[in-house]
This record gives C-alpha cells, structure tokens and sequence, in this order.
C-alpha cells in the first residue's frame, strides 16, 4: 500500500531558531500533500495544502509566512516552522494521496518541541 | 462536509468484535464514508471506506445503512494493538481543489481490555 514517510520524527529547538520537516511519498507521486496539527488531547486540524510546483494553499488562521511549504518534487513536501516559538510545539502530520480516487493515506507525523 | 456524532469511548474485550457506530444523518449522495484510527503518538491510518454498500477488507468490515444516514466499524476480533481513536470521516471521494482534506471530528476512543 501506499507509505507516506515523515522525518524527523521528534525535533527539539530552541525558541528563536527554525525547523524543517520533511514529507515523503515512498511508493507513489503526489501532486498534493496535506500538513496538520495536532496539539495535545485535540483532533487534527489541516494547517495548509501543499501543491507540487506552486504556491501552499493555506487554512484561516494559519500565518503563511511562519509555516513555509516548499512542494518542490512530486514525492518531497517540506514544512518549516520559522522562528519557533513554544506555543508551536505540537504534533505535525502530513498526508498524501496515491490517485484521484485513492484515500489519504498519513506519515507518522513528527514531534516538535520548542524550549 | 457532513458532519458525524461519535460516542466518546468504548470499551471491548480481546477477541470480541467491535462495533463503532457513526451517526451522519446529513450525509449527501456523493459522500463516501471513511474510517481512520490513529494509535498513541502516530499518524491516523486509513482503515476502510464506502458509498452505500457494505465494505470487507483485512482489517475490518464497514455496514452502512439503507438510508446511508448512520454505519458501523465493525473489527471482528479485537486484540489489544486495537487500542486507538477511531475516526469516522465523511467526504465527496474525488474532485474539487478541496479534495482530500479530511476534517477530524474528536473520534471514539476505543480501548481493547485483556
């Protein structure tokens, strides 16, 4: 079945400083991947759509300019948190799909910490 | 997106069927069902998905009503790795810019007892 890989999956940073996650589609291309955030106790809630070779669709309330997405490949989306503050600590997972009609399939979602 | 009413949490015990019901009395005629759990400190996992016609894979079976407005997860031998948050999601399966994103209700929490 379709592998959707995330890496790192736990990240601790220093407030101030910038973290990069990475999203990988192992056994298939996806034209679009989908990050989420999960804090504590909580549901997901979709942050941004990632779109290969053009700009992140981002969510109400979600700052763009804080959470860069770079959809650079057809198996590669990057979300980094830009100057990480410890309210930004959280859970973040990201998705993708394999076809049109084929369900989304999760990574296993990365840990950040922020001290 | 239909939204669906999910007890909280359920209890089950190890080798027993669970069944998670999932209420989405508004749900429209091109909206597919889906289930995802998602297990302690791991991304959600895609269990199965239907329309209107009952659904079996290897990892559970999915029964939908007639009148499409409620279904049921159905794990026919629950075992302890079972232990999740189980998800019933209700969305249009393709087309549109909006494809693909699933909106998380808060799920039922079902745990698996020895």
């Amino acid at each position: 079945g379709a592998v959707v890989s995330q890496h790192p999956s736990r990240v601790i940073c220093k407030s101030g400083t910038s973290v990069k996650i990475e999203c990988r589609s192992l056994d298939f291309q996806a034209t679009t991947m989908f990050w989420y955030r999960q804090f504590p106790k909580q549901s997901l809630m979709l942050m941004a759509t990632s779109n290969e070779g053009s700009k992140a669709t981002y969510e109400q309330g979600v700052e763009k300019d804080k959470f860069l997405i770079n959809h650079a490949s057809l198996t590669l989306s990057t979300l980094t948190v830009t100057s990480a503050h410890p309210e930004d600590s959280s859970f973040y997972i990201c998705s993708a799909r394999q076809g049109e009609r084929s369900p989304l399939h999760f990574g296993n979602g990365t840990r950040l910490t922020v001290t | 997106d239909a939204k669906t009413t999910q007890p909280p949490s359920m209890d089950c015990a190890e080798g027993r069927a669970a069944n998670l019901p999932c209420n989405h009395s508004t749900i429209s005629g091109n909206e597919y069902v889906y289930w995802y759990r998602q297990i302690h400190s791991q991304g959600p996992q895609y269990i199965i998905h239907g329309l209107k016609n009952n659904e079996t894979n290897e990892m559970a079976s999915l029964i939908i009503t007639e009148d499409r407005k409620s279904s049921t997860l159905i794990l026919p031998h629950a075992t302890l790795r079972d232990t999740a948050v189980y998800y019933c999601i209700v969305r249009v399966r393709a087309g549109g810019t909006s494809y693909g994103k699933l909106t998380f209700g808060q799920g039922t929490i079902l745990t698996v007892h020895p």
